[in-house]
């Protein structure tokens, strides 16, 4: 089952930065952070993960709370391609990933 | 490299049918999953393999569906009978196991397989 929650929706005008917060206050230790999206119509890609350090790649920047109880999806100028349905799941030790409901991003033109 | 390959694309059936969907993976990536996923859901985890051994098929429904990844490669999901409530996108994703590199154990989904019960 997932273990994250997830805002079921937001939105952002087009050109400005988006925060993505996601809680996952049971994390264990070996737990990684995945960020996936789903474009409509598409399977699911990936974003970013991390473990304990803020990371940042082409596609986004990935905060990971000091405690490891939350992190936040960065994408610094959202575009109208940006537009989907955003996972935020924890990687076990079994290498499983459940997916919650994710966060249905809206970019406003 | 060649992305994660399903077939078919869409399949249309009539309840107590059966069905099945193909998946091949990324050429050597060790672990093979299998999700459902209903209109307006998340992906639900049916089974993970890692080779051709079983990881977790905890929600696998197993009285109607079945799955096999022989050889370790390519993988066949069955669903014997089908039901109404079958009806969801199949997709099919595959990870290395690899300790380096940015594509260590991330998720490589195929475009999925699109099942419709009447």
């Amino acid at each position: 089952d997932a273990k994250t929650t997830q805002p079921n929706s937001m939105e952002s005008n087009e050109e400005e930065p988006v925060h993505l917060p996601c809680n996952h206050s049971t994390i264990s230790g070996t737990d990684y952070i995945h960020w996936y999206r789903q474009l409509p119509s598409q399977g699911p890609e990936y974003v970013i993960h991390g473990l304990t350090s803020n990371v940042n790649n082409r596609m986004a920047s990935l905060a990971i709370a000091e405690d490891r109880k939350s992190s936040t999806l960065i994408q610094h100028r959202a575009t109208l391609r940006d537009a989907a349905v955003y996972y935020c799941i924890l990687r076990e030790a079994g290498n499983q990933f459940y997916f919650g409901t994710g966060t249905s991003l809206t970019v406003i033109p | 490299e060649a992305g994660v390959a399903q077939s078919p694309r869409y399949k249309i059936i009539e309840k107590r049918q059966s069905v099945a969907f193909w998946c091949n993976p990324i050429s050597g990536h060790a672990t093979l999953y299998w999700y459902q996923q209903i209109l307006g859901q998340g992906p639900k985890l049916l089974i993970q393999f890692q080779n051709n051994g079983v990881v977790d098929d905890s929600q696998l429904p197993k009285d109607r569906f079945s799955a096999e990844r022989l050889k370790g490669v390519d993988s066949t999901l069955k669903i014997q009978p089908a039901k109404l409530e079958d009806s969801a996108v199949y997709l099919c994703a595959s990870s290395s196991l690899r300790a380096q590199g940015r594509g260590a154990n991330v998720l490589t989904f195929g475009a999925g397989s699109r099942l419709t019960v009447l």
